[in-house]
């Protein structure tokens, strides 16, 4: 079972770049790499994933190493609306049950 | 339209209490899910049904039954409510199960037990 362990809080400020590591050491080859942003008193919301390399998207980029131990979800200049709890989440591709595992969750505080 | 919707949003009750969370998804989606936030933010599954069969039931107190009806709806009923039991619930739905597809995730029920 893959666990995920995640920095507790970050602070920024505005316009900077974001980079959060999550460390999953007994990833499995099934397990894909999600990660969530979760506002406050609402659910978590989709941001990104991959499986291997790097994945980019209009909200932030991904980057796993070779070994995919870890990973780290990068944020380009956040502004204030990104300050939220961010989970990573590993997963196998097909299996439905016992690996859907989210990390503690890292709280990044953006600041003006 | 709301994609993955809870009722109620708050619930407040006495211990010993039973309670039901109704959820909702238009979706389409096969995979349902049940998630306990507790008050440190850890996020933790509980139970997922795919295509309204359990599939996941992890470590969860028998007093915790969920029901899905169809496949757009996953129940949870709460007997003999205890103190600790105070959290924020969280439904979610996938199209597929598997930790490759995305989940969406309602607003969330927060249960205070007093």
């Amino acid at each position: 079972l893959a666990k995920t362990t995640q920095p507790i809080s970050m602070d920024s400020y505005e316009g900077q770049e974001v980079n959060i590591t999550c460390s999953h050491n007994n990833i499995a080859t099934n397990d894909y790499i999600t990660w969530y942003q979760q506002f406050p008193s609402q659910g978590p919301r989709f941001i990104i994933q991959g499986y291997k390399t790097k994945v980019t998207n209009e909200v932030a980029s991904l980057f796993i190493p070779a070994d995919r131990k870890s990973s780290t979800l990068s944020l380009p200049r956040v502004s204030l609306s990104d300050t939220a709890v961010y989970y990573c989440l590993v997963g196998d591709r097909k299996a439905a049950g016992n690996k859907l595992t989210f990390g503690g969750g890292t709280r990044v505080l953006v600041k003006p | 339209d709301t994609a993955v919707s809870q009722t109620p949003k708050y619930l407040v009750t006495q211990m010993g209490n039973d309670k039901s969370i109704k959820c909702e998804q238009n979706l389409g989606h096969d995979t349902m899910y049940w998630y306990k936030q507790d008050s440190k933010k850890f996020l933790k599954i509980m139970f997922s049904y795919n295509n309204k069969e359990l599939i996941i039931n992890e470590t969860v107190p028998n007093r915790f039954s969920p029901k899905s009806p169809d496949k757009a709806h996953l129940n949870l009923h709460i007997n003999s409510l205890e103190l600790g039991d105070s959290a924020v619930y969280f439904c979610a739905s996938s199209q597929r199960q598997g930790g490759s597809n995305e989940q969406f995730f309602g607003p969330g029920t927060r249960l205070t037990v007093l």
